[in-house]
């Protein structure tokens, strides 16, 4: 069986912190994907990362960063200076080559950053 | 290029009566899936469809949900004589391969929110 588990169901922030979204998950598969997705108010899911499960190598785009650590099966996500437009749900999800190919969601996070 | 679409983007229909939620993927895409969220909650896989066939349904919860993608590309999910726990925004992806390609994202539509009175 998959699983994500999201444990921060909300997270309130001033702009400009940084924050970090945790993720764990659990498969029995050696080979996986992860991503993390981002939901607005308008409600649209919003890709933002894939990772594969043999590249450990973590990952900074602009602003975003992710820090992928299979000895602790997380794949958590870190908003560096903030901003209002983060304001979003986001979501971590996993995947198996094997079986079902649909996408495994955690929970979500909400992350509300104030001005 | 176009994204995902679906329509309609909201949906308030009366206990019993039947709806027909429609998904427009992305051209070419040979992927599709349907997901549904419920308040507060992350999306849950439904069903999947590779071009016309739908290879796995185990998501569907119960049998008066139903979908098709007679041509390959548009599908619909209809759920026959409705009930309030039916409520919840029903969410379409779209992938490019069948899965094969260890890279392939699934490209999601806004949703349409289903709401039963």
């Amino acid at each position: 069986a998959q699983k994500v588990t999201q444990a921060q169901t909300e997270i309130s922030v001033v702009e400009k912190e940084d924050v970090t979204l945790d993720c764990v998950y659990e498969t029995r598969d050696t080979t996986y994907y992860l991503f993390w997705y981002k939901q607005p108010p308008s409600g649209e899911l919003v890709f933002l990362i894939r990772r594969n499960s043999f590249d450990e190598q973590n990952e900074i785009s602009g602003r975003y960063s992710w820090n992928f650590q299979k000895s602790t099966s997380s794949f958590n996500f870190t908003i560096t200076a903030s901003q209002v437009v983060d304001s979003a749900v986001y979501f971590c999800a996993l995947r198996t080559p094997t079986g079902r190919r649909a996408l495994t969601f955690g929970s979500g996070t909400r992350l509300q950053v104030q001005p | 290029g176009a994204g995902v679409s679906q329509s309609p983007r909201y949906k308030v229909a009366k206990r019993g009566q039947d709806v027909a939620l429609r998904c427009d993927p992305i051209s070419g895409h040979v992927s599709l899936f349907w997901y549904q969220q419920a308040l507060g909650q992350g999306p849950e896989f439904l069903t999947y469809f590779q071009n016309e066939a739908q290879l796995d349904k185990s998501g569907l919860p119960s049998d008066r949900f139903f979908a098709e993608r007679p041509e390959g590309s548009v599908s619909t999910l209809k759920i026959q004589r409705t009930q309030q726990e039916d409520s919840a925004v029903y969410l379409c992806a779209s992938r490019k391969t069948s899965g094969g390609a260890r890279t392939d994202t699934q490209y999601f539509g806004p949703g349409t929110r289903l709401t039963v009175l």
